[in-house]
């Protein structure tokens, strides 16, 4: 399958700090990407997605940013809050049905 | 409106045995994917279904299988099973699957599966 790692599994920040989470993807193709946020005990929720023809995006807080060259994708969230708290995965697609998802990076948030 | 419901949530059953699990999606979605999350290989993709058709498979055994009912809901089954198995399975439906956030995945909250 696919080879889509996260550089650190775990990442501790004080509330009101930002938070950078980084992906690294493998396969060239990919040109849909997304990340997902896992709490305790749920599915993963969608937070934002970029296609390869973009190489930032925003949203409310977050944005995700695309550097195809390295082939490596981060996410950034402003204002890390408590709720933040949870895993954050990043997810590759070179169809758009098919993804593949990294193991995940543990976000805590320090109160 | 009601979420990905996904049953049962947990299963408990031992080697060799099969199981099947059942995701009902949101309401006018026709995509289903369904997903195997473990701690160490994180979320692997099993297949997508797409109007009671399978449009794309993962790297996993025939002893996984599944299908999709013309409501759009789905089932995946897991025949001979093996300790290796035991995860969380989650699915995932969308509107009809694709590039935009339209149409996004949305999960249900999965099935617990532990094989003895």
């Amino acid at each position: 399958g696919e080879s889509v790692g996260l550089h650190l599994p775990t990442l501790s920040v004080q509330e009101g700090d930002n938070s950078i989470i980084n992906c690294a993807y493998s396969n060239s193709a990919s040109d849909y990407f997304i990340w997902y946020k896992q709490e305790s005990g749920k599915g993963p929720q969608f937070i934002i997605d970029i296609r390869s023809n973009m190489d930032k995006r925003q949203g409310q807080r977050v944005t995700v940013l695309l550097n195809k060259t390295v082939k490596h994708l981060s996410l950034q969230i402003a204002a890390t809050q408590p709720g933040d708290s949870a895993v954050y995965f990043c997810a590759e697609s070179p169809t758009g049905n098919q993804f593949y998802f990294g193991t995940g990076t543990s976000l805590t948030v320090i109160p | 409106k009601a979420g990905v419901t996904q049953t049962p949530r947990y299963l408990i059953k031992t080697r060799g045995q099969q199981v099947t699990l059942s995701c009902s999606p949101i309401s006018g979605h026709r995509s289903v994917s369904w997903y195997q999350q473990t701690p160490g290989q994180g979320l692997q993709f099993l297949f997508e279904y797409f109007s009671e058709t399978q449009r794309n498979k993962g790297n996993f055994p025939g002893r996984f299988s599944g299908r999709q009912f013309s409501n759009s809901r789905s089932e995946m089954n897991v025949s001979t099973l093996e300790l290796g198995d035991s995860a969380l399975y989650l699915c995932a439906t969308a509107w009809t699957g694709g590039y935009s956030s339209y149409n996004e995945q949305f999960f249900g909250p999965g099935t617990r599966l532990t094989v003895l």
